[in-house]
């Protein structure tokens, strides 16, 4: 059974500080990460997608991967109200015959 | 693009009954995805579809559970019968091919009574 596995929280952070979640997965053989951004109610939303060791960078959000230690990173900067949301880790195996497998999610708080 | 398509937004239906649960996928994307939303479990892969070919339905939690794509451009999820457990929201996915960035519908919610 293959396993992404993230702190539920809730994680709070003031507004304008760096917010960091966390997320590991158990397949090393997986080759695609994914956060989503889940609003209370409404559909998942892709924020970044990484697929190579390293930081990648889109605006505000950082995605860093380490395949090594199978730990996958979402940094929020300068975190707004409006960030406050449910953030989903996705990963995807490299076999092909698996989907897309989430976490549960680590719910955010931005305190004003 | 209008995104994926999921139709009906809300279901509501007695025990015993069928459900059938619509996506329409991005045009171009070869990849399908079914997923169900609780709050003890979860996003749950149900199952996906390649080029309109189920590839992995190990999440379809029981017979009563059923999907098909009978083209690129359509896939169905029925629940016959349905039960109150069946209750949650279900969401649509699709992706250009299987491991690039996979964009949701705005879901489904299902209650079972």
């Amino acid at each position: 059974q293959k396993e992404v596995e993230q702190n539920s929280g809730p994680l709070s952070v003031p507004e304008g500080a760096i917010a960091s979640l966390n997320c590991t997965y158990s397949d090393r053989g997986s080759q695609s990460f994914f956060w989503y951004r889940q609003y209370s109610g409404k559909s998942p939303e892709l924020i970044m997608s990484i697929y190579s060791n390293g930081d990648k960078e889109d605006g505000r959000f950082t995605a860093q991967l380490n395949k090594a230690s199978q730990y996958v990173s979402l940094l929020i900067r300068d975190s707004q109200p409006s960030d406050s949301a449910t953030y989903l880790c996705a990963v995807h195996s490299g076999g092909g015959a698996d989907g897309l497998t989430f976490g549960k999610g680590t719910h955010l708080i931005i305190q004003p | 693009d209008a995104g994926v398509i999921q139709s009906p937004r809300h279901e509501v239906t007695e025990m015993g009954q069928e459900v059938t649960l619509r996506c329409k996928p991005i045009s171009g994307h070869n990849s399908l995805f079914w997923y169900r939303q609780t709050m003890m479990r979860g996003l749950e892969l149900l199952i996906y579809f390649n080029n309109n070919v189920p590839i992995d339905d190990s999440g379809m939690p029981e017979d009563r559970f059923s999907a098909k794509m009978p083209n690129a451009s359509f896939s169905t999820l029925k629940i016959q019968p349905s039960e109150p457990r069946d209750s949650a929201v279900y969401f649509c996915a699709s992706s250009y091919i299987v491991h690039t960035e996979a964009f949701f519908g705005q879901g489904t919610r299902l209650t079972v009574v």
